[in-house]
């Protein structure tokens, strides 16, 4: 079945540390792939997206690529900023479905 | 626009009673979705509902049960409640259920069953 297999956190960064959160996925087809970010007390915000293999996802300076040969959608950042401490999440959607698969979460905390 | 609201925000009922939760979508969006998050197992998708209808179910007990009204409103209802039913129940709208639009979040409401 459809699943998603994020990196174990928390992840602790002093503030403009580079980021990299793994993401690897398990599907068939085609999905749309999502990074999803929740701010504590808060629903889920899209942070980005890229729905077909080599799309570049783009928002606040994070930056994910959707590699099928790797079936990958890693996120990265340059230079975190104590405001981007958050949990994140990885997400697919099947073509033609409207649920979404997450993986595990993420906690970033950056420290200044 | 105004967001997807969910209420109540908080809730915390006993073990073996019922509850019943709202979400409203954002205006003009038809489907409405339901997730369950606990630390244990994550986010899991419950179900579906688009135009009155549920269209999609996760992997739950018939505890969980859900409607939409013709307004897109829906509530999620979870019967014979157990500890393991405490989390924070997440609502998503979107326009249409195909997969082309994004899905936006609601606040959620956290239930506790003690």
């Amino acid at each position: 079945g459809d699943s998603v297999t994020q990196m174990e956190g928390p992840v602790t960064l002093s503030e403009e540390a580079f980021l990299t959160i793994n993401c690897t996925y398990t599907a068939t087809g085609y999905p749309s792939l999502f990074w999803y970010v929740q701010y504590p007390g808060e629903g889920l915000q899209l942070l980005l997206k890229a729905t077909k293999a080599d799309d570049k996802g783009s928002n606040k300076g994070f930056e994910a690529t959707y590699r099928k040969e790797t079936t990958s959608f890693h996120l990265e950042k340059g230079s975190v900023q104590v405001s981007d401490s958050a949990v994140y999440f990885c997400a697919l959607r099947r073509t033609g479905a409207n649920n979404l698969f997450f993986g595990t979460g993420t906690r970033l905390t950056v420290i200044p | 626009k105004a967001g997807v609201t969910q209420t109540p925000r908080y809730l915390i009922k006993t073990r073996g009673q019922q509850v019943t939760l709202s979400c409203s979508p954002i205006s003009g969006h038809r489907s409405v979705s339901w997730y369950q998050q606990t630390p244990g197992q994550g986010l899991q998708f419950l179900f579906e509902y688009f135009s009155e209808t549920q269209r999609n179910k996760g992997n739950f007990p018939g505890r969980f049960s859900g409607r939409q009204f013709s307004n897109s409103r829906s509530e999620m209802n979870v019967s014979t409640l157990e500890l393991g039913d405490s989390a924070l129940y997440l609502c998503a709208s979107s326009p249409r259920r195909d997969g082309s639009y994004e899905q936006y979040f609601g606040p959620g409401t956290r239930l506790t069953v003690t």
